[in-house]
């Protein structure tokens, strides 16, 4: 099946710095999608990706779909303790007309104060 | 506004006993999904639902069935419990496709099987 491979596993950061994290896919994506998920909650979008080479902001936060459509970057500016959390790369389940996501292991980000 | 609800948020069961997991949304969204994340995992795709009366198998299936009862509410049961099926289970729901549309998540129900 599809593997989205995250990295780093986890990040131990300051505040105010600048982060970036990874995902690449055995297979081409025509989506990526990014989400945070914070303790004890379920996950939020935070950018989707519908083009290869496309590069959209939210905030603080940019994401960039790969040219080769098997991997997407995101990056946090300045980072804040509210920052936080889990991010997870997904992209499309395969299997013409089925839907529903399929998610990387996340990468963990921990701001140290 | 209470977007995705789930019901129970936290449970405890046995080895072999059966529990239904409920979860509504009330943004009028077509699909709706259930999801269970394991320790250091990303979500796995249980069930999911593209509109009332229908359900489809995801990545991870066996051991569970899943009713979609009306727009609202999709529920996932667990017949027979087993300590593999202790995880946490994220409810979904989507207005078209969660490949094009935003997906929204309840808060999740933690459940443990021994």
């Amino acid at each position: 099946g599809q593997q989205l491979n995250q990295s780093p596993q986890s990040m131990f950061i300051q505040e105010g710095e600048d982060v970036s994290m990874n995902c690449t896919s055995s297979s081409i994506f025509n989506t990526w999608l990014w989400y945070k998920q914070d303790p004890g909650e379920g996950p939020v979008l935070l950018i989707a990706l519908y083009k290869a080479g496309e590069l959209t902001s939210n905030g603080r936060l940019t994401a960039q779909f790969g040219i080769t459509r098997k991997d997407s970057f995101l990056n946090i500016s300045a980072s804040i303790p509210s920052d936080v959390g889990i991010y997870f790369c997904a992209g499309p389940l395969s299997g013409g007309g089925a839907d529903g996501l399929t998610f990387g292991k996340g990468t963990h980000l921990i701001i140290q104060p | 506004n209470a977007g995705v609800t789930q019901t129970p948020k936290f449970q405890v069961l046995k080895t072999g006993q059966s529990m239904t997991l409920q979860c509504a949304q009330d943004m009028n969204h077509n699909s709706m999904y259930w999801y269970r994340q394991d320790p250091g995992m990303g979500l796995r795709l249980i069930y999911y639902s593209a509109s009332e009366g229908t359900t489809d198998k995801g990545e991870v299936p066996n051991g569970y069935n899943v009713s979609r009862l009306n727009k609202r509410e999709f529920s996932l049961r667990l017949e027979s419990a087993a300590p593999s099926q202790t995880s946490v289970y994220f409810c979904a729901s989507s207005p078209v496709r969660a490949s094009t549309d935003t997906q929204y998540f309840g808060p999740g129900t933690r459940l443990t099987v021994l």
